[in-house]
């Protein structure tokens, strides 16, 4: 299993556009979840989903849109990008086994907005 | 908003010697569970404790919660290198199992000098 990966691994953005970071995960897993990371900081939740065509939002969610149309793919979109935007993204995933959460975290896309 | 709250921030120690870092967490907990972070990395799931265990052991890992100070402390015995890493603590959102993400702490750094 290749587990949870993500791509870009690296991305440079200008103010104001848009972009989609790509998160897949082969473990069937029904929960995942995007995080961001900023220097000195722990993961703050942006959003997750409990299951294919259900998302929610997290902590910090604006500034960013999820889908769910498949188990495997969790994708993050950011629709206008601004340089607080500038962070490490992780998509993670799990599941109920049994009925307690642990993590499995993709290797992170590192964005820069100028 | 943070939920678990890590300390010491950083933590230097001979290889060899017992790292134990502590965690600090606000309201009423399912699980609390611990990762690990390399330089550059994605986190790394070690060891998940439920609410009513007091004491649990991994490997070289051993790990405490005391729900009547809500608090968990991380031990890692007689350290190598390769442990040098940022040590996270993590709790389910509103006192769930985490089904909905993770609240995480800001973390310590760990370094094993040789």
């Amino acid at each position: 299993n290749a587990g949870v990966t993500q791509t870009p691994k690296f991305q440079v953005l200008k103010t104001g556009q848009s972009m989609t970071l790509q998160c897949a995960q082969d473990m069937n897993h029904e929960y995942m979840s995007w995080y961001r990371q900023d220097p000195g900081m722990g993961l703050r939740l942006i959003h997750y989903s409990v299951g294919a065509g259900i998302t929610d939002q997290g902590e910090v969610p604006n500034g960013y849109n999820v889908s769910r149309s498949t188990t495997e793919d969790f994708p993050l979109r950011l629709l206008s990008a601004a340089p607080s935007q500038t962070s490490v993204y992780f998509c993670a995933s799990s599941n109920r086994d049994p009925g307690y959460y642990e993590q499995y975290f993709g290797p992170g896309t590192r964005l820069t907005v100028t | 908003s943070q939920q678990g709250e890590e300390d010491p921030q950083a933590l230097s120690i001979q290889e060899g010697e017992n790292a134990t870092m502590n965690c600090s967490y606000k309201t009423s907990i399912n699980n609390l569970q611990w990762y690990r972070q390399n330089s550059g990395r994605g986190l790394v799931h070690l060891i998940l404790i439920r609410s009513n265990e007091r004491e649990k052991h991994s490997g070289r890992l051993r790990v405490t919660l005391d729900t009547s100070k809500k608090s968990s402390s991380l031990l890692i015995t007689a350290s190598r290198a390769a442990d040098t890493a940022s040590y996270f603590c993590a709790t389910g959102r509103d006192g769930g199992g985490g089904a909905d993400g993770l609240t995480f702490g800001k973390g310590t750094h760990l370094i094993i000098q040789p």
